[in-house]
């Protein structure tokens, strides 16, 4: 079993809908979770990290985590074209130096 | 700039050439990351650098590779006899110590033929 699993495929929305993202881990020692964002032929871009169980938000972005049950989400309100991007999870602990990732999902927001 | 740079942005090879890419982390970042990441999967760690040593390194990161980061500021990763399953976007981050937010540069896409 991998230490992060993310249903890699591919989701298109409409424009103005919920995009709503997930991972699942099998580490409990993870203890900082973030999500990236990744444009065709480009490098991850950290969009938000949380280290806590509960919500975050940032504008339109809103990351959950819940410990108990090894689960995160994403959800991207009030989509854009903008939007359309592989949206990668990654976590990490304290003491390993390195962010375990998720396979992807590729993201299409059509106008 | 202040972001993290790679060069170079692409690189094709014939098998069995070595290659040498160059990373030069956000400044004042002492930690520097290597990761891979092959078409449609995550990045993959390979090994990272605290200033100039090299404190971690993945299995993943086989003799063929080697990484340094001489006067812990720019970084390079030498792929030598390279193969065909060495085809990849080769990645470069870099964070504060302490922070947990690494910071990507736009990767080294490399092909071998």
């Amino acid at each position: 079993q991998k230490e992060v699993e993310q249903d890699p495929g591919p989701l298109s929305v409409p424009e103005g809908a919920i995009v709503s993202l997930n991972c699942t881990y099998s580490n409990s020692a993870f203890q900082y979770f973030m999500w990236y964002r990744q444009y065709s032929r480009k490098g991850p871009e950290l969009l938000m990290y949380t280290y806590s169980s509960g919500n975050k938000e940032d504008g339109r972005f809103t990351a959950q985590v819940d410990k108990s049950s090894k689960y995160i989400s994403l959800f991207i309100r009030d989509s854009q074209p903008s939007d359309s991007a592989t949206y990668l999870c990654a976590m990490g602990y304290y003491g390993n130096n390195r962010l375990a990732f998720g396979k992807g999902n590729q993201v299409v927001v059509i106008p | 700039d202040t972001g993290v740079s790679q060069d170079p942005r692409h690189k094709i090879t014939k098998r069995g050439q070595n290659v040498t890419f160059r990373c030069d982390p956000i400044s004042e970042h002492n930690r520097l990351y290597w990761y891979r990441q092959t078409l449609g999967q995550g990045p993959e760690f390979l090994t990272y650098f605290q200033n100039e040593a090299q404190l971690e390194k993945s299995r993943l990161l086989s003799d063929r590779f080697s990484a340094e980061r001489p006067k812990g500021s720019f970084s390079t990763l030498e792929i030598q006899r390279t193969e065909q399953g060495d085809s990849a976007m080769y990645l470069c981050a870099s964070s504060l110590q302490g922070s947990t937010e690494a910071f990507f540069g736009q990767g080294t896409r490399l092909t071998v033929v």
